[in-house]
């Protein structure tokens, strides 16, 4: 069975960094492309990126593109989101996905809070 | 990038309607190599992470009901939902995955009577 678990959510501060992890299972990580998906409290998606299985490529919502970077360490089955300079506006829930394009398996989401 | 717009913004229907739900794509996302429409479905119950429906338009996911059935092309697509149940209450998305970035429409309530 496909399982997603996000963790590193949290309140964070106004142009403070944040690192997401996403441990996957149940299929070999290193098969596949993986994604971040997010929705605001609004309920608004927004892909974010993906990244090639081997980690050798990635591709990003050009809004985003500055701030964010997907990595993946495919020994620990791990993916990772890298936000800086974080604002209010990233205030949503990130949802780790697998696969490119299409999603058919998502995480349970981890909760990003942006405020002072 | 790809504007995705789904109507109604939201819906109420009695169990046992059919409800269409719309979704319109600002250009095509028809592949003519392959002949398929980058469209995806997704639901999201309250409470509950989006699950898949439908990919290239009009294929259903594992284990999704026949009740929900996708159809369209290019830049007009739909999702019908044939005798709602109650446990049918959610949000209803469309994306695209055509070109990058992807998007998503920002969905249809379908609300219970």
């Amino acid at each position: 069975e496909v399982q997603l678990v996000e963790s590193g959510g949290g309140l964070v501060q106004p142009g403070a960094s944040l690192k997401l992890s996403c441990v996957a299972s149940g299929f070999t990580f290193s098969d596949y492309w993986m994604s971040w998906v997010r929705q605001t409290p609004g309920k608004t998606m927004e892909w974010i990126g993906d990244i090639k299985y081997d980690g050798s490529y990635t591709n990003y919502a050009p809004s985003l593109k500055n701030r964010f970077t997907i990595s993946r360490d495919n020994a620990k089955s791990t993916l990772y989101l890298q936000m800086s300079n974080v604002r209010s506006e990233d205030t949503a829930t990130y949802y780790c996905t697998l696969g490119i394009g299409w999603f058919a398996y998502w995480g349970q989401g981890t909760l990003v809070t942006v405020s002072s | 990038d790809i504007a995705i717009t789904q109507s109604p913004s939201s819906v109420a229907v009695s169990v046992g309607e059919t409800v269409t739900l719309s979704c319109k794509s600002s250009q095509s996302l028809l592949y003519s190599e392959n002949n398929k429409d980058y469209l995806g479905w997704y639901q999201q119950k309250p409470g509950q992470t989006p699950k898949p429906l439908i990919y290239w338009a009009t294929n259903r996911h594992t284990g999704v009901p026949d009740r929900f059935t996708g159809s369209g092309s290019g830049t007009d697509f739909t999702l019908i939902i044939s005798s709602v149940q109650a446990e049918d209450l959610a949000d209803y998305y469309c994306e695209q995955y055509f070109v990058y970035p992807f998007t998503f429409g920002s969905g249809t309530k379908l609300e219970i009577k």
